[in-house]
């Protein structure tokens, strides 16, 4: 089974650019979640996807947005980029059935903003 | 809310020697626990989880986890070290089907 993939891998922009990426679970995972690695705050948790719904988001401000398409597959945008921005942005999916399930995660993409 | 805490940055031992990742939480109700690893340019890939049952969770590449209620701890054993386990292991929590991760402890394994 063909594991998370998330596209591009690697993005350069420019403050205040906007940004779009994208993630393809693996194939019978319905929920998706996203997460932001820096160096600084470790790993959080930005907002999660299922049946096309958010059904959770974490304390990020409005400028980072998602949404899940009827195939599953996620996209998050970030508008107004800032420097702080600059990361890992990490996609994982599961089943989410039970709640235990295990999240499997992409690849990420790295963003950097200058 | 859930948390989990890794209160070691960085662990080193010798190839050959027992490796331990420690980590300790803090839940409300029942914990379920995470670890996972991530090498250098790379996503988190899971290692093994703790849901109920046994208190010896045996995860994937010869790790296994310890469960300690009354500790409130999880930590993370291999029993022989590999220079290929050098990397960054985090300890996570299933809060409300979001993951809280623990810093991350970043292993270093020498020849």
């Amino acid at each position: 089974k063909a594991g998370v993939t998330q596209t591009p891998r690697y993005l350069i922009k420019t403050r205040g650019q906007q940004v779009t990426l994208s993630c393809s679970p693996i194939s019978g995972h319905r929920s998706v979640s996203w997460y932001q690695q820096t160096p600084g705050q470790g790993l959080q948790f930005l907002f999660e996807y299922f049946s096309e719904t958010q059904r959770n988001k974490g304390n990020f401000p409005g400028r980072f947005s998602g949404r899940q398409f009827s195939n599953s597959r996620s996209e998050m945008n970030v508008s107004t980029l800032e420097l702080g921005d600059s990361a890992l942005y990490l996609c994982a999916s599961s089943l989410r059935t039970p709640a235990t399930d295990t999240q499997y995660f992409g690849p990420g993409t790295r963003l950097t903003v200058l | 809310a859930q948390s989990v805490a890794q209160p070691e940055d960085q662990v080193n031992v010798a190839e050959g020697n027992p490796l331990t990742v420690k980590c300790t939480y803090s839940v409300s109700g029942n914990p379920y626990l995470f670890w996972y690893v991530q090498y250098p340019n790379r996503g988190l890939q899971f290692l093994l989880k703790y849901i109920t049952g046994d208190n010896l969770v045996k995860g994937s590449y010869g790790f296994e986890a310890e469960f300690n209620k009354s500790q409130t701890s999880f930590h993370l054993k291999k029993p022989s070290a590999l220079v290929s386990d050098s990397a960054l292991y985090f300890c996570a929590v299933n809060d409300d089907y979001k993951l809280s991760f623990g810093a991350g402890t970043t292993v270093t394994v020498r020849a």
